[in-house]
């Protein structure tokens, strides 16, 4: 069964400090693993899009990274803000337009 | 702002009521796509159009009646919906089908059926 599993379910931090959210998913086919940050009442905005050939990418503060023959992402964010407090969704596409979405982490950043 | 927009941001309606959502993107995309997403669950993928045509429906109830009169615009007509359909209902759209393409997403429309 194609599933995607994230964890922690919640995570709280201070302000300054970097987390890891992690991702583990059984998708396939694989075609490619994104991540989606998603503020309270808003839609999911796109972070990073990463394909099988992809361990590491960057986006600002945000990286992720993949490795492929363990099924397994992560998402680092480095120096957190305020703002970063939101939901971060990790999806698998597998074949065609079969999207697999995570329940998503809920990270708080506390001042 | 993502170019994807939804009207209304919030709705209510009895389960006998016929209302739509509309969903509009400035973004010159090809795909557009419904979502549903409920409480403490994950997005579920409702149906996908690419080029004013439906390529996929995710076995979705025959009370949610999707419409895409072009590839600017995405409506879902509802009707006769149960309590269980209350959920953050989110439009998004993409260049089209390709594999990596991004994902835009509207706000969503909030949906409360009493």
């Amino acid at each position: 069964k194609n599933q995607v599993e994230q964890s922690p379910q919640s995570l709280i931090i201070l302000e300054g400090k970097n987390c890891t959210l992690q991702c583990n998913y059984t998708v396939s086919p694989f075609s490619n693993l994104r991540w989606y940050k998603q503020d309270t009442g808003r839609g999911p905005v796109s972070l990073t899009i990463m394909t099988f050939s992809e361990n590491t990418k960057s986006n600002g503060r945000y990286t992720a990274t993949l490795d492929a023959d363990t099924k397994q992402s992560s998402l680092h964010i480095t120096a957190s803000q305020l703002s970063d407090s939101a939901s971060y969704i990790c999806v698998v596409m597998g074949h065609g337009q079969n999207f697999v979405f995570g329940p998503g982490t809920r990270l708080s950043v506390l001042p | 702002e993502t170019g994807v927009t939804q009207t209304p941001r919030h709705l209510v309606m009895g389960m006998t009521n016929k209302k739509s959502l509309k969903c509009e993107q400035h973004l010159g995309h090809n795909a557009m796509y419904w979502y549903k997403q409920s409480a403490k669950k994950p997005l579920e993928l409702m149906f996908v159009y690419n080029f004013k045509e439906q390529t996929e429906n995710n076995s979705v109830p025959s009370r949610f009646s999707p419409e895409c009169p072009n590839s600017s615009h995405l409506f879902l007509h509802l009707h006769t919906l149960q309590p269980e359909d209350s959920a953050l209902y989110l439009c998004a759209s993409s260049q089209d089908l390709g594999r990596g393409n991004e994902q835009y997403f509207g706000p969503g429309t909030r949906l409360t059926v009493t």
